[in-house]
């Protein structure tokens, strides 16, 4: 079975504090997402990684930014939290860019 | 734009019963379209999919249905079960940097009555 895990299930921030959120995968995938998901709004994309070092932006990625040095593990970086980045942070990750993706059990960030 | 809908936020079924989940897609382009559930405190989990050369598709309990002519989406439940209750989504694939991306719709939270 294919497994993402997050780093942490629940997170609590400061408003300013940098933030890590971690994501590994062990099945070789070459591509991984990061998505936040809010009530109402559905899953938005913030960035994707289709190799290692590799990134690119999705629709919301004002406010982050991601580093990918190796193939299982995808980091998000929120550079100076804000209490409009409270929300639930999941990973993914793909074998091919378009085809099914497997989920993490997400991070749920609260910034106060 | 591209937008995934649902035309239902919330459903309530009795145990047994079978459950419809439907899902508007606006690109009509697209050629792929995944269902996912997603139980409480977890991510998505990949339920069925469906590529655009087919109108319909089983699982194990599931039939996902795809009408092309009015892009529309639908996921049924047979026999809808209390472990069936979550939120369920689509996705579709669109066109996107040469190759596609997915793009999900905000979900139905399906709840079972016993």
């Amino acid at each position: 079975d294919v497994k993402v895990t997050q780093s942490s299930r629940y997170l609590v921030k400061r408003t300013g504090e940098k933030v890590f959120l971690e994501c590994v995968q062990d099945m070789d995938h070459e591509n991984m997402f990061w998505y936040r998901q809010d009530p109402g709004l559905g899953l938005r994309l913030i960035y994707f990684s289709y190799d290692v070092k590799m990134k690119e932006k999705g629709d919301i990625p004002e406010g982050y930014s991601v580093s990918r040095e190796k193939k299982e593990r995808f980091s998000l970086i929120l550079e100076s939290a804000s209490t409009n980045q409270t929300s639930m942070y999941l990973c993914a990750s793909s074998p091919t860019f378009e085809g099914e993706q497997y989920f993490g059990p997400g991070t749920r960030l609260t910034v106060t | 734009g591209e937008s995934v809908g649902l035309h239902l936020p919330t459903l309530s079924v009795q145990e047994g019963d079978n459950s419809i989940i439907n899902c508007a897609y606006s690109n009509s382009a697209s050629d792929y379209f995944i269902w996912y559930k997603q139980e409480s405190g977890k991510g998505p989990q990949f339920i069925i999919d469906i590529r655009s050369n087919m109108d319909k598709r089983q699982g194990q309990r599931v039939t996902v249905l795809l009408n092309k002519t009015v892009k529309h989406l639908s996921l049924q439940i047979a026999a809808t079960q209390p472990g069936d209750s979550a939120v369920y989504f689509c996705a579709e694939r669109v066109f996107y940097n040469q190759g596609g991306k997915l793009i999900f719709g905000q979900g139905t939270e399906l709840s079972v009555k016993p």
